[in-house]
C-alpha cells in the first residue's frame, strides 16, 4: 500500500534552517509528481512546492520562493524540502503528497510539525 | 492570482443532503478536486476532476462544476462526514496549486 512518511520537523529559531524528508513506499516513486503542502495551526491548506517525476520541473508558492528548495532522490524513493531563512509564519504541519500530474493529490503523509520561534 | 472562495461553515441534518460550494472566476473551465480533513488527520481526496470518486469513497459523495461555482454534494449525511472540506485547482497561468479556504461541515 502507498505510504508517505515525513520527518525532520522540529523547533527552529527565526532565520534558521531545517530540512524535511518524505520517505515513499508502495508505488513506483519515479513515476509521480510530488508536492509539499502545509497547514498553519487552525488554518487551511497552503500549497508550498511541487516537483515533477524526473525533477526537471519545479514550482514554488510565492510565499516561499527563494527560501525553500524542493528536491527528490528517485533511487532512495525520497522527497526533500530544504527550508532556509525561516519565519514565524512558516510554522505549520508540512505534508508531502503524491500528485497526479500537476493536478490532484491522491495520497498524503501524516505530516511533520515545524515550529519557528525564538 | 487565482482565488477560490468557500463558505466558512455548512450545517446539515442527519440523513439530509449537504452542498458545499467553491467559487472562482470561470472555475467551470478548470478541473476541481475536493479533500476531506478530520481533526488531527491528513486530508483525504474525495472527488477529483470535478465529479470522479477515488476507490473507497462512498457514492454519497458527488461533485459538479459549471460557470463560476463548483459544488461538493454529500447525500444522506452521516455523523462521520463531519470534517473540513477543501476545494483545489491547478492555475495554469501561474503554475500554482490553489486551495480554497475550507468549509467546516457540521451534521446536526
Amino acid at each position: 500500500q502507498v505510504q508517505l512518511v515525513e520527518s525532520g520537523g522540529g523547533l527552529v529559531k527565526p532565520g534558521g534552517s531545517l530540512r524535511l524528508s518524505c520517505a515513499a513506499s508502495g508505488f513506483t516513486f519515479s513515476d509521480y509528481y510530488m508536492s509539499w503542502i502545509r497547514q498553519a495551526p487552525g488554518k487551511g491548506l497552503e500549497w508550498v512546492s511541487y516537483i515533477s517525476s524526473s525533477g526537471s520541473t519545479i514550482y514554488y508558492a510565492d510565499s516561499v520562493k527563494g527560501r525553500f528548495t524542493i528536491s527528490r532522490d528517485n533511487a532512495k524513493n525520497s522527497l526533500y524540502l530544504q527550508m532556509n531563512s525561516l519565519r514565524a509564519e512558516d510554522t505549520a504541519v508540512y505534508y508531502c503528497a503524491r500528485g497526479y500530474s500537476s493536478s490532484w493529490f491522491d495520497y498524503w503523509g501524516q505530516g511533520t510539525l515545524v515550529t519557528v520561534s525564538s | 492570482s487565482y482565488e477560490l472562495t468557500q463558505p466558512l461553515s455548512v450545517s446539515v441534518a442527519l440523513g439530509q443532503t449537504a452542498r458545499i460550494t467553491c467559487g472562482g472566476n470561470n472555475i467551470g473551465s478548470k478541473n476541481v478536486h475536493w479533500y476531506q480533513q478530520k481533526p488531527g488527520q491528513a486530508p483525504v481526496l474525495v472527488i477529483y476532476r470535478d465529479s470522479n470518486r477515488p476507490s473507497g469513497i462512498p457514492e454519497r459523495f458527488s461533485g459538479s462544476n459549471s460557470g463560476n461555482t463548483a459544488t461538493l454534494t454529500i447525500s444522506r449525511a452521516q455523523a462521520g462526514d463531519e470534517a473540513d472540506y477543501y476545494c483545489q485547482v491547478w492555475d495554469s497561468s501561474t503554475a500554482h496549486v490553489v486551495f480554497g479556504g475550507g468549509t467546516k461541515l457540521t451534521v446536526l
